[in-house]
């Protein structure tokens, strides 16, 4: 079957630090990969995705890149905000009426 | 912001007792889902949608049904609700079938069930 695994939250980090969120993947078929965010009392929203092996996703200065040789899509951001305090979800997509397969989710704080 | 909306917000309902949720969208998407989120689970599939009368189900479906009588609303009832189905419910819509199309998610109901 189809599973996300991401790295254990939460993680917490001082404005301005190097972001990195692990997620790993199987899949039945060749994948569609996301990161969806979500902040406190909301649903989520799509973040960045990638469609095929070596993409690279992009929104907001967050960065993922698909690695089929590794079944990753690891999320990163150069330099966190307090603002991107929020939940992280990775997700696939094989197709087949779009159902999606999420991750656990990993929690991000950034203090001032 | 799409146009996607969720009722109620939060229900606190008793054990054995029915519950209807309910997701309206504007966007006229085709492609309507429940989701419900726990900790330590992430989000799972409850039931689908892939237009007017058509459903299937997901991969925690027990306990719960839907019914989709127009494109525009997609509702989850739980028919003798247990506390095991204390949760966070989300529906999310997609204009496509095709596996790089991402969701638009409504924001939640939070259901309690004592």
């Amino acid at each position: 079957g189809n599973s996300v695994t991401q790295m254990e939250g939460p993680v917490t980090l001082s404005e301005e630090a190097f972001l990195t969120i692990n997620c790993t993947y199987t899949a039945t078929g060749y994948p569609s990969l996301f990161w969806y965010v979500q902040y406190p009392g909301e649903g989520l929203q799509l973040l960045l995705k990638a469609t095929k092996a070596d993409d690279k996703g992009s929104n907001k200065g967050f960065e993922a890149t698909y690695r089929k040789e590794t079944t990753s899509f690891h999320l990163e951001k150069g330099s966190v905000q307090v603002s991107d305090s929020a939940v992280y979800f990775c997700a696939l997509s094989v197709g087949g009426y779009q159902k999606v397969t999420f991750g656990t989710g990993t929690k991000l704080q950034v203090i001032p | 912001d799409a146009g996607i909306t969720q009722s109620p917000r939060h229900k606190v309902t008793e054990t054995g007792t029915p519950v209807t949720l309910r997701c309206h969208q504007t966007e006229n998407h085709r492609y309507m889902y429940w989701y419900r989120q726990d900790p330590g689970h992430g989000l799972r599939l409850i039931h689908y949608s892939y237009g007017v009368k058509d459903t299937d189900k997901g991969e925690v479906s027990d306990g719960y049904s839907v019914s989709r009588s127009k494109t525009e609303d997609f509702l989850l009832t739980l028919e003798s609700a247990t506390s095991s189905q204390t949760s966070v419910y989300f529906c999310a819509i997609s204009e496509s079938s095709q596996r790089d199309y991402g969701y638009t998610f409504g924001s939640g109901t939070r259901l309690t069930v004592v």
